[in-house]
């Protein structure tokens, strides 16, 4: 199957500075991706939707000053967490989005990056 | 009321049990039904993928969707200790929207 990696896998930042944090899709081209976020025994919270080359579209309460995203290749997005505060740490996954010939869809996720602000 | 309502568990089993899961969902327009598998501090990965209504079977996995009751499953065989993890339900309304995720449900399985 199609792999999605993050880097990095693991951050702890001081609070007030910027952690940026990668998605890459690495054996096919993905023109969306998706950034979600997870609380310790939580569903995944859908914080963006990112597309190749156009700005992002962000859920109702999802500050996009704070969270940056960038969408710069078919391959590649980054989501900086900006002036990072404690109750910003969380889990942090991407997903890249695979449409298939035959008209179908996948979704795949990457490992998450766990980020920890002190 | 949520989307998408998954009993969060858990649930313990001893090895060999048949595992059932289950969702419900509000919204009829959802037409793309998936179960994902999550371990601890990974990202998800899909297990099984369901358009509209119907059984599909994979090895000792089978999902079942029924739209006329707005109500998914998941059922496991012969459950490995192995098969302990989260797992979430997921539904979209069309290829190219964000999947809505149920909160999952934490599996144990015993040997």
């Amino acid at each position: 199957g199609a792999v999605v990696s993050q880097h990095p896998s693991w951050v702890i930042c001081k609070s007030g500075t910027s952690v940026k944090i990668e998605c890459r899709s690495l054996d096919f081209q993905a023109t969306t991706m998706f950034w979600y976020r997870q609380f310790p025994k939580q569903s995944l919270m859908l914080m963006a939707t990112s597309n190749e080359g156009s700005k992002a579209t962000y859920e109702q309460g999802v500050e996009k000053d704070k969270f940056l995203i960038n969408h710069a290749s078919l391959t590649l997005s980054t989501l900086t967490v900006t002036s990072a505060h404690p109750e910003d740490s969380s889990f942090y996954i991407c997903s890249a989005r695979e449409t298939f010939r035959q008209g179908g869809y996948e979704q795949y996720f990457g490992p998450g990056t766990r980020l920890t602000v002190t | 009321q949520k989307e998408v309502e998954q009993d969060p568990g858990p649930l313990s089993v001893p090895e060999g049990a048949i595992v059932s899961l289950n969702c419900t969902y509000s919204n009829s327009a959802f037409q793309y039904f998936m179960w994902y598998r999550q371990y601890s501090r990974k990202g998800p990965e899909l297990l099984m993928y369901t358009y509209s209504s119907g059984n599909k079977e994979d090895g000792r996995f089978t999902a079942q969707v029924d739209k006329s009751s707005k109500y998914i499953s998941l059922f496991i065989r012969d459950s490995q200790p192995s098969d302990s993890a989260t797992y979430l339900c997921a539904m979209l309304r069309q290829a190219g929207t964000a999947l809505i995720f149920g909160k999952g449900t934490t599996l144990s399985v015993s040997s």
